[in-house]
């Protein structure tokens, strides 16, 4: 079975620095796996993915994640964080070799901005 | 373009109610289709998920059923609600798996969301 889990439900950073999501998988085949983006009372949008091609995935709004097979992780960074980018964020993995395909989310991290 | 409807965004129903939410798909063919609940404080929990017409995978033992008429929609019911049923609940969908094409299984494409307050 697969899964995903999301170190550290919180995290603050101040407007400025580096933001550094964390979040390991477990799947028993070659994952795809996904970063999301939640605003408050909507649903979420894909911040970007990775499937198998460049272990270095570039997503919107200058946010990056490193596919790391041997540390089986894909952690979520952004140089700079800007006060627009507080919000819940969500990584996911799905099965690669499934016909009875489904997306599993970690807990989330709350990312807060401090001014 | 595929796009994706769930309604209604906000729902406040009284306890032993029943419950019926609908999600529909339009612009893709035979698409996975997924209902997950986001309680508060908590992840995204899968609850149901379905790879065609009338199937439907259960992946929590819960006061919730859901069903999938046609292709495109997909329906999360309950006979009597439970306190515990509130929560933000959504619908989504994914290219469905084509024996390991790349692009097929890829990311889920979420809905805005059905916020559900049992009183």
């Amino acid at each position: 079975a697969q899964s995903v889990t999301q170190l550290g439900s919180h995290v603050s950073v101040s407007e400025g620095a580096l933001v550094l999501l964390r979040c390991n998988y477990s799947s028993s085949v070659p994952p795809y796996l996904f970063w999301y983006v939640q605003y408050p009372n909507q649903g979420l949008q894909l911040l970007l993915k990775y499937t198998s091609a460049a272990t270095l995935v570039k997503g919107i709004n200058g946010f990056e994640a490193e596919f790391k097979k041997s540390e089986t992780s894909f952690h979520l960074t952004k140089p700079s964080a800007h006060m627009s980018d507080a919000a819940e964020y969500f990584c996911a993995v799905s099965d690669t070799y499934s016909s009875a395909s489904k997306i599993i989310f970690g807990s989330g991290t709350r990312l807060s901005i401090r001014p | 373009s595929q796009t994706i409807h769930q309604w209604p965004a906000t729902l406040v129903q009284p306890v032993g109610s029943p419950l019926s939410l609908e999600c529909t798909v339009e612009g893709t063919s035979n698409p996975n289709l997924y209902w997950y609940r986001q309680a508060a404080g908590r992840g995204l929990q899968l609850l149901f998920y379905s790879v065609g017409i009338g199937q439907i995978s259960s992946e929590v033992p819960q006061n919730l059923s859901a069903s999938r008429p046609q292709d495109r929609q997909f329906i999360l019911s309950s006979k009597k609600l439970l306190l515990s049923d509130s929560g933000f609940y959504l619908c989504a969908w994914s290219v469905p798996y084509w024996g390991g094409i790349e692009g097929s299984n890829t990311e889920a494409f979420f809905g805005q969301g059905t916020r559900l307050t049992v009183v």
